[in-house]
């Protein structure tokens, strides 16, 4: 069955740390993958995003993440994280009409 | 222009009532759908509707009925609230199909149930 999988549940950085937040997907097929943002009281806003093409994505606020077929992930990257980027972090797999999510991961940035 | 936009954002109501939540989108999407997200952050989806059609149904208690009059309406009615109901509701949509794309979140309902 499809799964998505964030090992780290809470992560707590200093200001201008490097982040790296982990997912992996369980799926066979063709894969859409995304990271998706939820700031305190807010809803879910999309970060990135791989359909196809070159596996390094960048997406808004400085954030990227690598997809490696071979290792079925999709880490999140930053190389300096700031105290506005505290939020809870999503990974999503579609599979087709229907989206399954990670748990979250938690970060809390310390000035 | 709110994308998805849901109402009302916040419900406090007594257990046993009814209530309704609304949701509309004006992207143009064929998908939509209900996620209940927990206390712990958890998201989980409860329905999707195709173009007015049910296509997802996970296991969800009897009392939460979904209806969509339109593919840019996704109304959730929930019928004998518990405390267990208490969550955030969040509507989204997607293109659908083999043209999925990604997901466009309403603001959440924030249900409180005494």
């Amino acid at each position: 069955a499809q799964s998505v999988s964030q090992h780290n549940h809470h992560v707590i950085l200093s200001e201008a740390a490097s982040l790296e937040l982990g997912c992996n997907y369980s799926y066979g097929g063709t894969v859409n993958l995304f990271w998706y943002v939820q700031y305190p009281g807010q809803h879910l806003q999309l970060l990135l995003k791989y359909f196809s093409g070159d596996p390094l994505v960048k997406g808004i606020k400085g954030f990227e993440a690598e997809f490696i077929k071979s290792k079925f992930s999709f880490n999140l990257r930053k190389p300096s994280v700031q105290w506005s980027d505290t939020a809870e972090y999503f990974c999503a797999l579609n599979t087709g009409n229907q989206f399954y999510f990670g748990t979250g991961t938690s970060l809390t940035v310390i000035p | 222009d709110t994308a998805v936009s849901q109402t009302p954002k916040y419900l406090v109501t007594q257990m046993g009532n009814d209530k309704s939540i609304k949701c509309e989108q004006n992207l143009g999407h064929d998908t939509m759908y209900w996620y209940k997200q927990d206390s712990k952050k958890f998201l989980k989806i409860m329905f999707s509707y195709n173009n007015k059609e049910l296509i997802i149904n996970e296991t969800v208690p009897n009392r939460f009925s979904p209806k969509s009059p339109d593919k840019a309406h996704l109304n959730l009615h929930i019928n004998s609230l518990e405390l267990g109901d208490s969550a955030v509701y969040f509507c989204a949509s997607s293109m659908g199909g083999a043209r999925t794309g990604e997901l466009f979140f309403g603001e959440g309902s924030r249900l409180t149930v005494l």
